[in-house]
């Protein structure tokens, strides 16, 4: 079965700073991959995702991901980050019929 | 288009209750999924529905239950609540081509409803 990994609970960052939020993955197939973001008292929203095609990818607010097979990840990447950033990032892994797996989720702090 | 919507927001129940949440989907989408969210175990998938007809389950209790109806609302229903049911309860929903050759897509989240247990 698929699963996710996302090593860091917490990652403090200061406003105007470059962001990076690591998720490793493990899954038998080819990965869909996706980044959310939760903000508090809020749903999911889709930031980005990977089904195939260009490694590098492009999503909303300025994020963006690589894919890299070799390394079984999908690193998430923001240059310059802003405060309304400040929320809870998840990392997910989805298969067939909508079995989605989600990472533990990493929690963004962004200091003035 | 109106997203994805989930009735009520908060819910506060005891011990060996039971409860119904509701989920809407976006229009035209057949698929719902809901999953738990918990601060120790993270987001669980629960189930998925499509076409009234749940196609894949996650390992969760009999407790733990829904349907889909025919207009693709879904509800789940929780039964004899325990106090590590307290959790928020999201409802995905997405559009899969047709049932055969669905492969994964884009799934759309409600706001959640927050189930307390007492």
């Amino acid at each position: 079965a698929q699963s996710v990994t996302q090593p860091d609970i917490h990652i403090t960052v200061s406003e105007g700073a470059s962001l990076e939020l690591r998720c490793n993955y493990s899954y038998g197939a080819t990965p869909y991959l996706f980044w959310y973001v939760q903000s508090p008292g809020q749903g999911l929203q889709l930031l980005l995702k990977y089904f195939s095609g260009d490694t590098l990818v492009q999503g909303i607010k300025g994020f963006e991901a690589e894919f890299k097979r070799s390394q079984s990840s999908f690193n998430l990447r923001k240059p310059s980050v802003h405060w309304s950033d400040a929320a809870e990032y998840f990392c997910a892994v989805g298969a067939y019929n909508n079995d989605m797996r989600f990472g533990a989720g990493t929690r963004l702090t962004v200091k003035p | 288009k109106a997203g994805v919507t989930q009735t009520p927001r908060y819910l506060i129940k005891t011990r060996g209750q039971q409860v119904t949440l509701s989920c809407s989907p976006i229009s035209g989408h057949r698929s719902v999924s809901w999953y738990q969210q918990t601060p120790g175990q993270g987001l669980q998938f629960l189930f998925e529905y499509f076409s009234e007809t749940q196609r894949n389950k996650g390992n969760f209790p009999g407790r733990f239950s829904g349907r889909q109806f025919s207009n693709s609302r879904s509800e789940m229903n929780v039964s004899t609540l325990e106090l590590g049911d307290s959790a928020l309860y999201l409802c995905a929903s997405s559009f899969p081509r047709d049932w055969i050759r669905s492969s994964y897509n884009e799934q759309f989240f409600g706001p959640g409803t927050r189930l307390t247990v007492l």
